[in-house]
């Protein structure tokens, strides 16, 4: 059954240094999304993709962060500037079309910014 | 804003006994709502969905709109039951974000 992959699997990055999370949806999906859940805090909306560009983003997904699908098959989140507080797990999902129920997660990039 | 809660950060049961997790939810409209279940070591997974009215390994919730509720129950909890569940509000149209509740974690104790 096909997956959505994240990599790295653990990123440590020095504070102020720039991030990249890289996601590889399922492919035939035409939505995508990022998510971050800060320990012992709930799963927390970041941004949602479609046909090339951002539908929807939270509070959260200030000038700091960007998304980007390069390529047709990866899908990048990019932090310019880390702060302490962007240290976090952070999922990627997938969806096939609007009328789809189920999106599907990868197993999370844990980021953490010292 | 649109909020979805679960009051309870730990449940713990025995082998053999009913479980109900609780959520409830709070949207102007007519939102999707889901539960999700994360095992030990492996990702989110959709478990079901309030459109489905369906039974997955076991478990079934209801919408109740005018309690504005979407508990989940099962009547014997299993061992394997034991995971972290969060319950969750999609918004239709837009960009389809999930919102999710803070989670609580199932203990099924032998």
């Amino acid at each position: 059954e096909p997956e959505v992959t994240q990599t790295p699997s653990h990123q440590v990055t020095q504070m102020g240094q720039e991030v990249i999370l890289r996601c590889v949806p399922i492919s035939n999906h035409l939505y995508f999304y990022w998510y971050r859940q800060i320990l012992g805090q709930k799963v927390e909306f970041l941004v949602s993709f479609y046909n090339n560009e951002i539908s929807e983003k939270s509070e959260i997904f200030d000038d700091q962060f960007s998304v980007e699908r390069p390529d047709g098959s990866n899908f990048t989140l990019k932090i310019r500037s880390t702060k302490l507080e962007d240290s976090a797990m952070y999922f990627c999902a997938s969806m096939q079309e609007q009328s789809s129920y189920e999106q599907y997660f990868g197993p999370g990039t844990r980021l953490t910014v010292t | 804003a649109q909020r979805v809660t679960q009051p309870e950060k730990l449940l713990s049961v025995f082998k053999g006994a009913p479980v109900e997790l609780k959520c409830n939810y709070s949207y102007s409209g007519s939102p999707e709502l889901f539960w999700y279940v994360q095992y030990s070591r492996q990702r989110l997974q959709l478990l079901l969905r309030h459109i489905s009215r369906e039974s997955i390994k076991g478990f079934t919730a209801d919408l109740n709109k005018g309690e504005t509720s979407f508990h989940l129950k099962k009547p014997f909890a299993q061992e394997e039951d034991s995971a972290m569940y969060y319950c969750a509000l999609r918004e239709p149209g837009g960009g389809f974000k999930t919102i999710f509740g803070a989670g609580t974690r199932l203990f099924v104790k032998a």
